[in-house]
């Protein structure tokens, strides 16, 4: 089974200062991990993905997550965050060793981030 | 443009009348995928289609049916909504399942109400 667990509901940050979402995942072998964010009436967006190799992932707006194995961590930061960040963001797992289920992901409850002037 | 689209966008139904909420990808992806989006449940995959005339369950299935007749469409059908079925519903699609090409891109969302 794979299973992700987003352990804030919601983050609030001042503008220009650094963000982390947090994100641990349980997978029975090897993980793909995403991120992904919406935006108040929009579709999920996808933001960057660990599939293998280095272990920082830097994506779209200038963010980037850190993927850890000994702790099963995949946490979103940001350097300084933008007003404009805001949204709601999803972390979501695929159990790359798992037969069937075709291209399951399993989602997180998601994190709000509220970035304020 | 590269793209997911999902037709309507919002839907008000009342509980028995049969609805089809449309999906349609521009990107020759094989693989397609519908989500519901419930608060606090995060989203839970309900049908997935790994290619032409290929679809199985996903996690939460019931009161659900898909067709894959094209590649490029993969319609859900509700035969008999029920007030549990008030949702927001992703359509994804991806090139592949595995690797660099399993990337989902997801549709701007279907907010289904059901009275």
């Amino acid at each position: 089974a794979q299973s992700v667990a987003q352990p804030e509901d919601q983050v609030n940050v001042a503008e220009g200062n650094p963000l982390t979402v947090k994100c641990t995942y349980s997978v029975s072998g090897n993980p793909y991990l995403f991120w992904y964010v919406q935006y108040p009436n929009r579709g999920l967006q996808f933001l960057l993905k660990y599939i293998t190799g280095d272990n920082l992932v830097k994506g779209s707006y200038g963010f980037e997550a850190e993927f850890n194995k000994s702790q099963t961590s995949f946490h979103l930061k940001k350097p300084s965050a933008l007003v404009s960040d805001s949204a709601l963001y999803f972390c979501a797992v695929r159990d790359w060793g798992l037969t069937g289920g075709g291209n399951k992901l399993t989602f997180g409850t998601g994190t709000q981030l509220k970035v304020e002037l | 443009e590269a793209q997911v689209t999902q037709n309507p966008r919002y839907l008000i139904t009342v509980t028995g009348k049969k609805l089809t909420v449309t999906c349609s990808q521009n990107m020759n992806h094989e693989y397609m995928s519908w989500y519901r989006q419930d608060p606090g449940l995060g989203l839970r995959q309900i049908y997935y289609s790994m290619n032409v005339e290929v679809t199985d369950k996903g996690d939460v299935p019931e009161g659900y049916k898909v067709s894959r007749k094209e590649k490029r469409n993969f319609p859900l059908i509700l035969e008999s909504p029920s007030p549990n079925q008030t949702s927001l519903y992703f359509c994804a699609s991806s090139l592949g399942t595995s690797g660099r090409s399993e990337t989902q891109y997801f549709g701007p969302g279907t907010r289904l109400l059901v009275l």
